[in-house]
């Protein structure tokens, strides 16, 4: 069973960073692309970033690019998200989500950018 | 900057046949834009129904279903259910990124 959990969320205040973990299991994790996608409180899902199996290519949405980083750990099956610059507009639930296009999802870990 | 269309909301009584879809603000949806669709309910992760403009993801009925209609992906729930009631989502793959539509709320009365 293919079971992804999302740690790291929590409050941060404008302009601070925050790194966001998904332990991965059920799979054979080096095989799957990852993405994360939020979804703003009352809003509807947005993708924000894709990384390859190898971890060698990654792409990310414009409202995030040059300040969010996806990596991931395929010895620890983890991915992981490095978030900076945080701005109240990132505020969401970040969720990990398996495979291009998305099969599996996290439940989810709630990010909130406020001072 | 691609906008992925869905209706805001739609209604369907239960038992009846509902189709939602998924478009550009320029262009047609094609298969080449693996279209797929997610289901939501509230303070719950997305479920995905569809992927791939037609497969239907493990576990989801023959209910609901997944095409291109004219110049845009659609999804079909045939029979209607109370707990169909949900958010869905489409998403469409633009080479590099993907793009989701803004969600369609639908009600089942």
């Amino acid at each position: 069973e293919v079971q992804l959990l999302e740690s790291g969320g929590g409050l941060v205040q404008p302009g601070g960073s925050l790194r966001l973990s998904c332990a991965a299991a059920g799979f054979i994790f080096n095989t799957d692309a990852m993405n994360w996608v939020r979804q703003a409180p009352g809003k509807g899902l947005e993708w924000v970033s894709l990384i390859s199996g190898s971890g060698d290519d990654t792409y990310y949405a414009d409202s995030v690019k040059g300040r969010f980083t996806i990596s991931r750990d395929n010895s620890k099956n983890t991915l992981y998200l490095q978030m900076n610059s945080l701005r109240a507009e990132d505020t969401a639930i970040y969720y990990c989500a398996k495979g291009s296009p998305f099969g599996y999802w996290g439940q989810g870990t709630l990010v909130t950018v406020s001072s | 900057q691609t906008v992925v269309t869905q209706e805001p909301s739609f209604s369907v009584s239960p038992g009846g046949t509902v189709t939602l879809t998924c478009g550009l603000s320029s262009g047609s949806v094609s298969t080449n834009y693996y279209p797929t669709w997610y289901r939501q309910t509230p303070g719950r992760a997305p479920r995905t129904l569809i992927y791939s403009t037609t497969s239907r993801s493990s576990g989801v009925p023959d209910r609901f279903s997944g095409s291109i209609l004219g110049n845009k992906a659609a999804l079909t729930i045939t029979g209607a259910q109370t707990d169909d009631e949900s958010d869905y989502y489409c998403v469409l793959y633009m080479g590099s990124y993907w793009v989701f539509g803004g969600g369609t709320k639908l009600t089942v009365l």
